[in-house]
């Protein structure tokens, strides 16, 4: 593909509800991240996929949050019972590789997501 | 125009002057630095890299200048343009690892 696709776009959800955020990786780069950049902040880690290893989970702020990836390919960011707190913008990014001296993170437009 | 740190997150320069972007990065150990570009509506683009033993690295209209002493990263434009308007993050991490940390961003803003 030509880049990293996000959607939706925008959300806005009720606070209590679920909400699936979606990921197209571009074709054959083997890392996936997630990010969260609040408003006027930087970027948070959440998760990070790397081929078929176990995913680092360790930026993922509550149990509320989960992400998988099927296939190597497309990645869903779940978060359950939405908080107000949440609201923020989820980008995510993909390389060929895992290190970062020799892969460059490609950005998706992010989706930003706001919760009522 | 200058920032300084993270206590100036926005930057205001009139075109075709010199901008001078400062990223106090906080972990001794990170090797590997890079400055991303954002603007609006989309996600950080890649500028430019430079590793923990270079000071200085050039790229088109753009010089990344890295003092490991003083843990202090800096990102020049040159002759600034409008389309340079944007939010610009420094990040840290280790060259054989996976993660980079995030500074906060300045926001330029470019006059014209």
């Amino acid at each position: 593909g030509a880049g990293v696709s996000q959607s939706p776009s925008n959300k806005v959800t009720e606070k209590g509800k679920d909400v699936e955020l979606r990921c197209d990786p571009i074709s054959g780069h083997t890392a996936l991240y997630w990010y969260r950049q609040s408003l006027g902040q930087g970027l948070e880690f959440l998760i990070y996929f790397q081929g078929n290893s176990a995913p680092d989970k360790s930026g993922l702020p509550s149990d509320r949050f989960s992400a998988e990836r099927t296939g190597g390919s497309v990645s869903t960011l779940t978060i359950q019972r939405t908080q107000q707190e949440d609201s923020a913008v989820y980008l995510c990014a993909s390389s060929l590789g895992a290190l970062l001296v020799e892969e460059t993170q490609y950005f998706g437009p992010g989706t930003r997501l706001l919760v009522l | 125009g200058e920032s300084v740190g993270l206590h100036l997150p926005t930057l205001s320069v009139q075109e075709g002057d010199n901008s001078i972007i400062n990223c106090a990065y906080s972990n001794s150990a990170s090797d590997y630095f890079i400055w991303y570009k954002q603007e609006s509506g989309k996600g950080p683009q890649f500028i430019i890299d430079i590793r923990s033993n270079m000071d200085k690295r050039q790229g088109q209209r753009v010089t990344v200048l890295l003092n490991k002493t003083v843990k202090h990263l800096s990102l020049q434009i040159a002759a600034t343009q409008p389309g340079d308007s944007a939010v610009y993050f420094c990040a840290e991490g280790g060259s054989n690892d996976y993660k980079l940390s995030f500074g906060a961003g300045t926001t330029v803003t470019v006059r014209a």
